[in-house]
């Protein structure tokens, strides 16, 4: 069974750039997540996404923040403009469904670096 | 704001030992609690999770909670260099809610 990607995997911007990270889920798996990792830091919860609705952006910051999830399979995540606090590993997850004790698969991450 | 605490270590413990790692939440609450493990560079991996108290075992891992105190540890028995990495303690307070991750704490086992 393939598992969550996510690419790029390396990203260099300039502060106030944009930046966008594509996500795919292991297939079968109705609810997405994106989090930020910053270094020496746990994972934060971004988004999640059950299908297309979005669940939970309570810790998304909207003002630069955006993710989308059209068909319920892929996902982006973009940021604009980007600022030097953005640097960070942007990590997709996904399970069969949100909640419970359903596990979460993580992908490799998107290590990003705003200069 | 529902916040989970570990400690940031390193917790250096030598081969064949056993290593401890505790974790705290905020929120009593909380129906369920996960370990996970990432290797420098790595995205996290599910160990285990335990949602009753007592303790679970799975190999080498055991997961203890004590929801009165509120505190979840894991215990690595035997432990190898290969366990050398950061532990991340996560906790769903109900429901559909996400997880909740700690900073992780930083395990070295020395050979």
């Amino acid at each position: 069974e393939a598992g969550v990607a996510q690419s790029p995997r390396y990203k260099i911007i300039e502060k106030r750039q944009s930046v966008a990270f594509w996500c795919n889920p292991i297939s079968g798996h109705a609810t997405l997540y994106w989090y930020q990792q910053i270094l020496g830091q746990g994972p934060k919860l971004l988004i999640q996404f059950q299908n297309n609705g979005v669940v939970d952006d309570s810790q998304l910051p909207k003002d630069r923040f955006s993710a989308e999830r059209l068909k319920g399979v892929d996902s982006t995540l973009k940021i604009q403009p980007a600022k030097l606090e953005d640097s960070a590993v942007y990590l997709c997850a996904s399970s069969v469904k949100g909640g419970g004790l359903n596990e979460q698969y993580f992908g490799p991450g998107t290590r990003l670096t705003v200069t | 704001q529902k916040e989970v605490e570990q400690n940031s270590g390193p917790l250096s413990v030598p081969e064949g030992a056993i290593a401890s790692l505790n974790c705290t939440y905020s929120d009593r609450g909380s129906q369920s609690f996960f370990w996970y493990r990432q290797y420098s560079g790595k995205s996290p991996e599910l160990i285990m999770f335990i949602y009753s108290n007592g303790d679970k075992e799975d190999g080498r891992f055991t997961a203890q909670l004590n929801k009165a105190s509120q505190y979840v540890s894991l215990l690595i028995r035997d432990s190898q260099p290969s366990d050398s990495a950061t532990y991340l303690c996560a906790v769903r307070y109900s429901g559909n809610t996400p997880l909740v991750f700690g900073k992780g704490t930083r395990l070295s086992v020395i050979a």
